[in-house]
């Protein structure tokens, strides 16, 4: 039973253009939510999250969207760039829990091309 | 140090073999964290450390799986009689009380059975 899931394997895209990372959850006591980059032979870097209380986070050319009602959320990159080619991990947490463990989701490669 | 170190970075043993994978958190860093990554999945929680305490061990696969940090920095993951299956990457984080939720992810160490 995942639990968080991320359907697309891979993703191609054009260098300039949107990047759609998308991630499904199915456990509703999940609050905390992130995104992870991972490079090959390195491990995951964290990249942005959001808190269930929220339904959109920002940084820079990254932003994420939570839809609570669909357990759902979504990493979108404005502009994609050759460097953003990489996988991409979400995980969910439950802040509650007291250990603040993540469940990962099974990444989705991306490639940016030039 | 400025960011979490693994050793060693890769390690080869023959099935039976035992083995001990090392962290060393970011400097200051309460709560540590085990995580297994099988090949083409995302990682999974295997136990987590806040100071020397082991207060979440619910992801060791097996009895053959232990780990410790008894000083509360340094944690060791041990795997005994390793098996083919115990093959994958070993990622260890750490993370702050203060500030949010993130944790910062070492490179790892891959670990082969053969």
């Amino acid at each position: 039973d995942q639990q968080v899931k991320q359907n697309s394997p891979s993703l191609s895209v054009q260098e300039g253009r949107i990047s759609i990372l998308n991630c499904d959850y199915t456990n509703s006591m999940f609050d905390y939510f992130l995104w992870y980059k991972k490079y090959p032979a390195e491990g995951p870097t964290f990249l942005i999250s959001i808190s269930s209380i929220k339904d959109k986070n920002e940084d820079g050319r990254f932003t994420v969207f939570l839809n609570k009602s669909a357990k759902h959320l979504s990493l979108h990159i404005v502009p994609s760039q050759p460097g953003d080619s990489a996988v991409y991990f979400c995980a969910a947490s439950r802040t509650t829990s007291g250990t603040y463990k993540y469940i990962f989701g099974t990444g989705t490669r991306l490639k940016v091309l030039a | 140090g400025a960011g979490v170190s693994q050793s060693p970075r890769y390690k080869v043993a023959k099935r039976g073999q035992d083995v001990a994978l090392r962290c060393d958190p970011i400097s200051g860093h309460v709560s540590l964290f085990w995580y297994q990554q099988a090949l083409g999945q995302g990682p999974e929680f295997l136990t987590y450390f806040q100071n020397e305490a082991q207060l979440d061990k619910s992801g060791l696969p097996s009895d053959r799986f232990f780990a410790e940090r008894p000083e509360g920095s340094v944690s060791t993951l041990k795997i005994q009689r390793t098996q083919q299956e115990d093959s994958a990457v070993y990622l260890c984080a750490s993370r702050s009380l203060q500030g949010g939720y993130e944790q910062f992810f070492g490179p790892g160490t891959r670990l082969t059975v053969l």
